[in-house]
C-alpha cells in the first residue's frame, strides 16, 4: 500500500491560488489519487481523484506528473471557507477499505 | 437529502460501560465504515461492511464490534469501553469500494 507525504501546515490569503503537493514514492501502477477536504467537527468531505496528467473539477485541479510520483492539490482563488485539513490518499480502485489516512495538510487562509 | 446521519453527537462513558453508535445512510449505497480519528491524526479504518450482511475488521478493530443491520444501517458497539477509545467516531458510506466515500459528521466520545 502506498503512502504519502504531505505539508504538516501550509498558510496562504484570501483570492491566492493555493498549492498543496503529496509525495507518494512508491505508488503501484493502477492506484488512483485521490485528496479529501474536513473541516472542524465534520466529516471529510471528497475533493477530486485522478490517474495521470491534470483532472478539473468546479473546486479545485489535480495536477500529476508522468512519473506519478506526486501530486498537487490547486485551490484557486480561496477565501476563509477553504480554511480545513486536506488528505491525500492513494489505493487502487476497489480499494475504499485499504486507504491509509495522514494527518494531512493543514491549510489555513488570511484575510 | 440527509446523507450519513450517526447518533449521538458527543457521549461521555465510563470506563467498563457498553454504548453503541448508530450509523444510517439513505444513498442505497452498498459499503459502509466505521473510523475514528484522534487528535491531530488522520482516520484509522475499524470495521467496514462491504454489502448487507457482511462485516470485515480494519485496521484497528480489538474492542468493537458491529453489525449490518440491513442496507440503510451499520451500528458499532464498544461493550466494556476503555479511556484508549476515546476518540471521534465516523461512519461512512460509498456505493462500491471504487466510489467515493461519504461521511457523517461524527460522534465524539470520552471514556473517563
Amino acid at each position: 500500500l502506498a503512502k504519502t507525504t504531505q505539508p504538516i501546515s501550509m498558510d496562504s490569503y484570501e483570492g491566492q491560488e493555493v498549492n498543496i503537493t503529496c509525495s507518494h514514492n512508491n505508488i503501484a501502477t493502477n492506484d488512483y489519487i485521490t485528496w479529501y477536504q474536513q473541516f472542524p467537527s465534520q466529516g471529510p468531505r471528497f475533493i477530486i481523484q485522478g490517474y495521470k496528467t491534470k483532472v478539473t473539477n468546479e473546486v479545485a485541479s489535480l495536477f500529476i506528473p508522468a512519473d506519478r510520483k506526486s501530486s498537487t492539490l490547486s485551490l484557486p482563488r480561496v477565501s476563509l471557507s477553504d480554511t480545513a485539513v486536506y488528505y491525500c490518499l492513494v489505493g487502487a480502485p476497489d480499494s475504499n477499505y485499504q486507504l491509509i489516512w495522514g494527518a494531512g495538510t493543514k491549510l489555513i487562509i488570511k484575510p | 437529502n440527509a446523507g450519513v446521519t450517526q447518533t449521538p453527537k458527543f457521549q461521555v462513558l465510563k470506563t467498563g460501560q457498553s454504548m453503541t453508535l448508530q450509523c444510517a445512510q439513505d444513498m442505497n449505497h452498498n459499503s459502509m465504515y466505521w473510523y475514528r480519528q484522534d487528535p491531530g491524526m488522520g482516520l484509522r479504518l475499524i470495521y467496514y461492511s462491504a454489502s448487507e450482511g457482511t462485516t470485515d475488521k480494519g485496521e484497528v478493530p480489538n474492542g468493537y464490534n458491529v453489525s449490518r443491520l440491513n442496507k440503510r444501517e451499520f451500528s458499532l458497539r464498544l461493550e466494556s469501553a476503555a479511556p484508549s477509545q476515546t476518540s471521534v467516531y465516523f461512519c461512512a458510506s460509498s456505493g462500491s469500494f471504487n466510489e467515493k466515500l461519504f461521511f457523517g459528521s461524527g460522534t465524539q466520545l470520552s471514556v473517563l
